[in-house]
């Protein structure tokens, strides 16, 4: 089992507001990290996924970036809006499986 | 449009049951998983298959098996439904190793056990 951590927990922010989340993730047999967005009752879905140390990767107001050597991802989320309210997850792979952290809840309130 | 598709959204089901939980996708991919998502607890893996007739366990096993006998269905069984078990269960599928497109997941079935 990997260990992931992803910070913070919950977040509930303001229309307009800018946020970011952490993930943070072993080092060593890493292979490539996933983002993925989920909204109640929908599917999650992906967002991103990096695999060099320094990768940034950008789609509309949300972008992430990645640090292999020091095992940690950050997700940013530029005037976030109310259709941006859903739970974050970050995934590494280290073959064919991923591991999965907990998830950041984000709640923007208009 | 490619997808996973998971039979039912809502189930309701008595202990001691036998409940089986049904995901199909179209992409012709060789991976498939079982997850469950609980409140604080995140995704955690049940079994996963790299290929037809073949599975895994992963991390949390117990009280359940799995069935592949067509590469697009991949199934979870609950051999005998218990409270504990009462969770939203998540399919998914990938390409295999090597290509890394990530998961395409199922909209999940919410199952409760009374």
């Amino acid at each position: 089992i990997l260990n992931v951590e992803q910070s913070p927990q919950s977040l509930h922010v303001q229309e307009g507001d800018s946020t970011n989340f952490t993930c943070s993730f072993p080092s060593s047999n890493f292979y490539a990290l996933h983002w993925y967005r989920w909204e109640t009752a929908k599917s999650p879905e992906a967002l991103f996924v990096m695999t060099l140390n320094g990768d940034e990767k950008k789609k509309g107001r949300i972008s992430a970036t990645l640090n292999t050597k020091e095992g940690y991802s950050y997700l940013y989320i530029k005037g976030s809006q109310p259709e941006d309210s859903a739970t974050y997850l970050c995934a590494p792979n280290t073959g064919n499986q991923f591991y999965f952290g907990t998830g950041t809840s984000l709640t923007v309130i208009p | 449009d490619v997808k996973v598709t998971q039979s039912s959204r809502y189930l309701v089901k008595r202990t001691g049951e036998k409940v089986f939980l049904e995901c199909v996708q179209d992409m012709d991919h060789e991976n498939m998983f079982w997850y469950r998502q609980d409140p604080g607890l995140g995704l955690r893996l049940i079994y996963f298959s790299y290929d037809v007739k073949m599975k895994e366990k992963g991390d949390i096993p117990e009280g359940y098996s799995v069935s592949r006998e067509k590469k697009e269905r991949f199934s979870l069984i609950l051999e005998s439904a218990s409270t504990n078990q009462t969770s939203m269960y998540l399919c998914a599928s990938s390409l295999p190793q090597g290509v890394p497109y990530g998961y395409t997941f199922g909209s999940g079935t919410r199952l409760t056990v009374v």
